[in-house]
């Protein structure tokens, strides 16, 4: 089993449709978690991090499921410009830079 | 915001050639990444750095070397290069504790060796 999951879509939905993704990972001791955003052929940009508790900025919003150890993304009302690939990364520990990135999700928003 | 700037956004090398990734970052960060990223194996982390003139192995070091003279640079070396090295490499860099804060990348250099 890869210690990241995620379905490499492509997800394909139109403008103004709410998407979400989901990421297993398999180290019940990953520490924190984050999502990365990367347009074909660019590096990848940090989205947003991902909170305990859940967290929102703007039309994303992240959470947290430990019990299941998945974390998903949500987009609501998508746009063209939302077309990307979605990295889930997991940090293993804490206080080391080990990070497990996913090969990612793709999204295509079409008009 | 964080810039990391990578020396070429597209490199053609020959086998066997020595040939060296630049990285400056321009935030004080002390914390220096190499990964390389292909196709359905998601990114790899190559080479990382804590501090100037400190190194530490990843995931995938073999073929490759760093050098950490300043604490803005970090090099990426491949001694010499060869076809399975095509890539695409990423240098990111981090401030802060590694739960907290998280890496940010540079545009990425695309690698071909012939």
């Amino acid at each position: 089993r890869k210690e990241v999951e995620q379905d490499p879509g492509p997800f394909n939905v139109p403008e103004g449709a709410t998407v979400a993704f989901n990421c297993t990972y398999s180290n019940s001791a990953s520490q924190s978690f984050f999502w990365y955003r990367q347009d074909c052929r660019k590096e990848p940009k940090l989205l947003m991090s991902v909170y305990s508790s859940g967290n929102e900025d703007g039309r994303f919003t992240a959470q947290l499921n430990r019990a299941s150890q998945y974390i998903s993304l949500l987009i609501r009302d998508s746009k063209l410009s939302d077309s990307a690939t979605y990295l889930c990364v997991v940090n293993l520990a804490y206080n080391t830079d080990k990070l497990i990135f996913g090969t990612g999700t793709r999204l295509q928003v079409f008009p | 915001d964080v810039k990391v700037t990578q020396s070429s956004r597209y490199l053609v090398k020959r086998t066997g050639e020595k040939v060296f990734l630049e990285c400056v970052q321009d935030m004080d960060h002390e914390n220096m990444f190499w990964y390389r990223q292909d196709p359905g194996l998601g990114l790899r982390l190559i080479y990382f750095s804590y501090d100037v003139k400190m190194k530490e192995k990843g995931d995938i070091p073999e073929g490759y070397s760093v050098s950490r003279e300043k604490k803005e640079r970090f090099s990426l070396i491949l001694e010499s290069a060869s076809t399975n090295q095509t890539s695409m490499y990423l240098c990111a860099s981090r401030g802060g504790t590694p739960g907290d804060q998280p890496q940010h990348f540079g545009d990425g250099t695309r690698l071909s060796i012939l």
